[in-house]
């Protein structure tokens, strides 16, 4: 089955606790990226990558960083974790950047206290 | 600036009736539109997507409309159901590379009994 793996699923954490949010697909699509979604705010995109080893900045990149060393595998890291962090962060997968369907993961809900 | 802009922001119906999901954007160069459900805590499911020669696309219960010229998109729900209670995100994909897709911030739909 076509899917977008994220875990874990919920976390709360405390300010400053360095964590990764895992993202994994089996669809063997180049382009993929972390979105968070706020109340009233909509998607928004952190990061993304057009493929191994070639990852950039979306609209709201700060306090995140990202790897991409394998092309199924996209984790979202978080050094410093603070309570602005707090939110539901989705993972997506394509095959290209924006001319095919986007798939997305069910969603990390992360809590920072 | 790119936009994606959503109306109403949401919405309540009773079961059995239809009702249409409104989308304007002003997004340049246009790639296609596509339609998103997502449940709550839940990761968007594809609905529909458009490319710029198509004016109409369904699935099943669920009919989308694309008006290039004037840069409009609808979605129809036809004979709606307890299950269709969800946000409607609408997405417009640009053809740049990097961050393509511009959403909207949804339409939520209760459907009641």
């Amino acid at each position: 089955e076509a899917q977008v793996t994220q875990n874990p699923r919920y976390l709360i954490t405390v300010t400053g606790k360095k964590l990764t949010v895992t993202c994994s697909q089996n669809m063997n699509h180049e382009y993929m990226s972390w979105y968070r979604q706020d109340p009233g705010l909509g998607l928004r995109q952190i990061y993304y990558s057009m493929n191994v080893e070639v990852t950039d900045k979306g609209d709201v990149p700060e306090g995140y960083k990202v790897s991409r060393k394998e092309k199924r595998n996209f984790p979202l890291i978080l050094e410093s974790p603070s309570p602005n962090q707090t939110s539901l962060y989705f993972c997506a997968s394509s095959y290209s950047s924006g001319g095919t369907e986007a798939f997305f993961g069910q969603g990390t809900r992360l809590t920072v206290v | 600036k790119n936009q994606v802009e959503q109306s109403p922001q949401s919405l309540i119906i009773l079961e059995g009736k239809n009702c249409t999901l409104q989308c304007n954007y002003t997004v340049s160069p246009f790639s296609n539109l596509r339609w998103y459900k997502q449940d709550t805590g839940r990761g968007p499911v594809s609905l529909t997507i458009m490319t710029f020669s198509e004016n109409t696309k369904s699935n099943g219960r669920y009919t989308a409309t694309l008006d290039a010229d004037t840069k409009q998109s609808s979605l129809h729900i036809t004979a709606s159901q307890l299950s269709d209670s969800a946000s409607y995100i609408c997405v417009v994909s640009a053809h740049q590379a990097g961050t393509a897709l511009i959403f909207g911030k949804g339409t939520t739909l209760s459907v009641s009994s």
